[in-house]
């Protein structure tokens, strides 16, 4: 079936530790996102990658790094720059880049991976 | 700068009767809009959607209302169930934007 992997689903890190999230995909999508979810915050964008080889910032990329090497893949780097990292933290992707909308364009999102600083 | 509101952060309905769930935005370039539904520790999952060109969309028990006058979008789930309890994300979008802007989630919990 076609989805959405991340892993680990939960995650412990130290204080001043790098930690990699993993992103992949097998429904053939362009565009990927990363995205955290904070208590009575909603979803802020943090990476998100229209094509191979490119990505941009979104509202929060401070202390956060990615690569897009691959379509299928896009892993989020928490580093120890990242001030409070303990998150639930969402990848998800699309068709069509450029079209946020739209019956093609709408977000298809993976299960999730929480992290949690000690 | 919060483009996307959603002011009720939990809402409790009885199992029935009917669930209305509202999104305000203030950007007047936003065009489509979005409805997700998140279980706890799962990824969101796409409900249902509305172009500015029409000012409903009814899929089965789930309808969206677009007021653009007002910048307010509602989704109505009618009758509710137990399955509905779910926090739930309006997001917005301008056509040919790279992004979803999404609100802050308002949980619902359906009683039996």
């Amino acid at each position: 079936d076609g989805g959405i992997t991340q892993s680990p689903k939960y995650l412990f890190r130290k204080e001043g530790q790098n930690v990699t999230l993993s992103c992949e995909q097998n429904l053939n999508h362009d565009a990927m996102y990363w995205y955290r979810q904070d208590p009575g915050q909603g979803l802020r964008l943090i990476y998100y990658s229209q094509i191979v080889n490119d990505f941009q910032k979104g509202d929060i990329a401070e202390g956060y790094s990615v690569s897009r090497e691959k379509k299928e893949s896009f892993p989020l780097t928490v580093t120890s720059a990242q001030k409070n990292p303990t998150a639930f933290y969402l990848c998800a992707s699309r068709h069509r880049p450029g079209l946020a909308g739209g019956p093609l364009g709408e977000l298809f999102f993976g299960e999730g991976s929480r992290l949690t600083v000690l | 700068d919060q483009q996307v509101k959603q002011n009720s952060p939990s809402l409790s309905v009885q199992e029935g009767r009917i669930s209305i769930l509202n999104c305000d935005y203030t950007n007047s370039m936003f065009d489509y809009f979005l409805w997700y539904k998140k279980y706890p520790a799962e990824g969101p999952t796409f409900l249902i959607s509305i172009s500015s060109i029409k000012d409903k969309n009814e899929d089965g028990r789930f309808t969206v209302f677009l007021n653009k006058s007002a910048k307010h979008l509602s989704l109505h789930i009618v009758p509710s169930q137990p399955g509905d309890s779910a926090v739930y994300f309006c997001a917005a979008a301008r056509q040919g934007a790279q992004k979803l802007v999404f609100g802050q989630g308002t949980r619902l919990t359906i009683n039996p």
